[in-house]
C-alpha cells in the first residue's frame, strides 16, 4: 500500500517562503507523478502543480507559476513544494497526492500540511 | 480555468439515492474521460471513490457510481448511509496547459 507522509504545520509572515515535504513509501517513486493541491479554510480543492522526478518534468497552475517551485529527491523518495512571497490568503492546508498517470486520478494522498500566514 | 460547477449541497434520507452533478466545459469534461470523484470527511484528506468517469478503486463500495453526458459528470450514491455524510469533489483533466481542475464541492447531508 502506497503511503505519503507530509511535514508538520508551519507559521510564516507575509512576504516569506515555506517549504513542505512529502515522503513516499510502499511504491515506486521515480516514475510517479506527485501533485500538490491546496485547500483554504472552508474552501474547495485547488490544483497547484505536479512533478515527475524521472523525467524532471514539472507543471504549474497558472495562478501559482510565479511563486511555486516543485522539486524531488529520488534518493529519499521525497517531493517538495516551495511557495514564496507568501500572502495572508495563502493560509491553507496543502496536500500532496500521487497521480495515476494512466487514469488521471489522485490515487493516494498525504495527510496535509497546514501553512498559516500571519503578521 | 474556472472550477467545475457542483451544487453546494444535496441531502437524502438513509436508504435513498442521491445524484451530484458536475458541470464543466468543452475543454475538460467534454473531451476527456479523466473524470474522478473524491470524498472528504472533516479534517481528513480526500479519498478517491471514482476514476475514469465510472470506475471504482478496489475497496470502494459499489453504492458509488459515476457517469458522464456531454460536459456534465454525475456521481450517484445509492442506499445512502450515515457514513456517506461528507464533502464530495469532482475533478477533470483539462489538457497540458491547465492539467487538472476541481469542482466547487458538494456537501452531502444524511437526514
Amino acid at each position: 500500500q502506497e503511503h505519503l507522509v507530509q511535514s508538520g504545520g508551519e507559521v510564516r509572515k507575509p512576504g516569506s517562503s515555506v517549504k513542505v515535504s512529502c515522503k513516499a513509501s510502499g511504491g515506486t517513486f521515480n516514475d510517479s507523478a506527485i501533485n500538490w493541491v491546496r485547500q483554504a479554510p472552508g474552501q474547495g480543492l485547488q490544483w497547484m502543480g505536479g512533478i515527475i522526478p524521472m523525467f524532471e518534468r514539472t507543471d504549474y497552475a497558472q495562478k501559482f507559476q510565479d511563486r511555486v517551485t516543485l522539486t524531488a529527491d529520488e534518493s529519499t523518495a521525497t517531493a517538495y513544494l516551495e511557495l514564496g512571497s507568501l500572502r495572508l490568503d495563502d493560509t491553507a492546508m496543502y496536500f500532496c497526492a500521487k497521480i495515476n498517470r494512466v487514469a488521471g486520478s489522485f490515487d493516494f494522498w498525504g495527510q496535509g500540511t497546514l501553512v498559516a500566514v500571519s503578521s | 480555468q474556472s472550477a467545475l460547477t457542483q451544487p453546494a449541497s444535496v441531502s437524502g434520507s438513509p436508504g435513498q439515492s442521491i445524484t451530484i452533478s458536475c458541470t464543466g466545459a468543452n475543454n475538460d469534461i467534454g473531451i476527456f474521460n479523466f473524470v474522478s470523484w473524491y470524498q472528504q470527511h472533516p479534517d481528513t484528506a480526500p479519498k478517491l471513490i471514482v476514476y475514469e468517469v465510472s470506475k471504482r478503486p478496489s475497496g470502494v463500495s459499489n453504492r458509488f457510481s459515476g457517469s458522464k453526458s456531454g460536459n456534465t459528470a454525475s456521481l450517484t450514491i445509492s442506499g445512502l448511509q450515515t457514513e456517506d455524510e461528507a464533502e464530495y469533489y469532482c475533478c477533470s483533466y483539462a489538457g497540458t496547459s491547465v492539467a487538472y481542475v476541481f469542482g466547487s464541492g458538494t456537501k452531502v447531508t444524511v437526514l
